[in-house]
């Protein structure tokens, strides 16, 4: 149990080009999803976390109108990352987490997006 | 603040070995606690967690971690390491007064010779 989809697994495409990530839950409500950052050989840095129906949370030094966050429904969150540049080439892994607080949360496979 | 040490960024070990990862943690009350592992290009597994109780908790693959609050460890353990067991591990630290957002280490790459 406790799968989580991301989809696509990699995307290349040109600079200025807007690029959506999914995240799906696929056998749990997520009442809360995050998504995070990974540079090569670096740790994850947490992007934004957004609970069901409201709006994302950012963390500091995240462009919210870079990274579009909406979590319309309790297994599905996209990020959408606008006008992409190749500074924002990275790898993106999404993670859910349903019910109370002290519920584990369980990632994607992750995006690897490259901005040429 | 909340905040993970991971140590050591790389341990070799042989197949067969025992093994133990170290973590420490910054937490200002009763953390949450957790163990992932990431192989290359994919995204995180849970290994194991500790949220309260026995200090000695039992995950996948074989892992066990222990918490040790005096010492702010969460160290993770297997007795016999397989060469499937390459891959990254990552510590985190959570809870309710960080808003329930993990804090991740910077992970330690594990190699296993044959």
């Amino acid at each position: 149990g406790a799968v989580v989809s991301q989809h696509p697994s990699r995307v290349i495409c040109k600079s200025g080009t807007s690029v959506k990530i999914e995240c799906r839950s696929l056998d749990f409500q997520a009442t809360t999803m995050f998504w995070y950052r990974q540079f090569p050989k670096q740790s994850l840095m947490l992007m934004a976390t957004s609970n069901e129906g409201s709006k994302a949370t950012y963390e500091q030094g995240v462009e919210k109108d870079k990274f579009l966050i909406n979590h319309a429904s309790l297994t599905l969150s996209t990020l959408t990352v606008t006008s992409a540049h190749p500074e924002d080439s990275s790898f993106y892994i999404c993670s859910a987490r349903g019910g109370s607080g002290n519920q584990p949360q369980h990632f994607g496979d992750g995006t690897r997006l490259s901005i040429l | 603040a909340q905040s993970v040490t991971q140590p050591d960024i790389h341990i070799t070990v042989s197949e067969g070995a025992s093994l133990e990862l170290r973590c420490n943690y910054s937490y200002g009350a009763t953390p949450y606690l957790f163990w992932y592992v990431q192989s290359p290009g994919q995204g995180l597994q849970l290994l194991l967690k500790y949220f309260s109780g026995d200090t000695l908790v039992q995950g996948i693959k074989g892992f066990e971690a222990e918490f040790k609050r005096s010492q702010s460890s969460f160290n993770l353990r297997k007795p016999s390491v397989h060469w499937s067991d390459a891959a990254e591990y990552f510590c985190a630290v959570g809870g309710t007064r960080g808003g329930n957002k993990l804090t991740f280490g910077t992970g330690t790459q594990l190699k296993v010779e044959l």
